[in-house]
């Protein structure tokens, strides 16, 4: 089983939110990680857009719109990204990420379609 | 302005090595670990290796363990990948990317430099 999974596809209206999980294989306890959180367009390099720990321990990523956020679910061992009033721009590939045994481990990746 | 700018990618026969290359411009190179991502094309991210701002500290992933080694030059504000024994599963786009520490956020990336095995 993989550390990270995300669901391959999600879809979504403009003005809408859309919520983004990153599932953590069982026996790696979401509530001991920083999840990061990256943007991908088409054609460009991934982008950094926050980190979330906890509600007092995230940050967000230089120029990236508060309508980003992140979030986790510990009964679902799983962090979540959430992007709210959703614009055709938002439409791209989001990868989540941790460090875990001293190695980086990114999620499969999920295209969403706005 | 921030700036990656990698190099050294190109088509290759299996077996055969490779050196790629990242010059960084825009923010003080020997403050900031540094690492290597990669990504074929059409799929996801997978990180290959990270070094701390000294060389200190060096990790791999699984893919490049054995083969690949990472180092780099705070002289020439370079960061280096040699890749040895090279695999048609090889074949990505190899990114380069910053990081405070070895564990913090890959912040800003380069926009890549192809590698093709075949």
């Amino acid at each position: 089983q993989a550390v990270l999974t995300q669901p391959s596809s999600l879809s979504a209206s403009p003005g809408a939110s859309a919520s983004l999980t990153c599932t953590l294989r069982r026996g790696i306890n979401v509530e001991t990680y920083r999840i990061f959180w990256y943007q991908q367009k088409p054609g460009s390099p991934p982008q950094f857009l926050l980190r979330y720990k906890s509600d007092s321990h995230k940050y967000l990523g230089s120029g990236v719109p508060s309508r980003f956020s992140g979030s986790k679910d510990v009964s679902a061992n799983a962090g979540i990204l959430l992007i709210s009033g959703l614009q055709s721009e938002d439409e791209a590939d989001y990868y989540c990420m941790i460090w875990h045994s001293d190695v980086w481990v990114f999620g499969g990746g999920t295209k969403l379609t706005v | 302005e921030v700036q990656l700018v990698e190099s050294g990618g190109g088509l290759v026969q299996p077996g055969r090595s490779l050196r790629l290359s990242c010059v960084a411009s825009g923010f003080s190179f020997d403050d900031y670990a540094m690492h290597w991502v990669r990504q074929v094309p059409g799929k996801g991210l997978e990180w290959v290796s990270g070094i701390s701002w000294n060389s200190g500290r060096i990790a791999y992933g699984d893919s490049a363990k054995g083969r690949f080694t990472i180092s780099r030059d705070n002289g020439k504000d370079s960061l280096f990948l040699h890749m040895n024994s090279l695999r048609p599963e090889d074949t990505a786009l190899y990114f380069c990317a910053k990081g405070d520490l070895l564990e913090d956020a890959l912040d800003i990336w380069g926009q890549g430099t192809m590698v093709t095995v075949s």
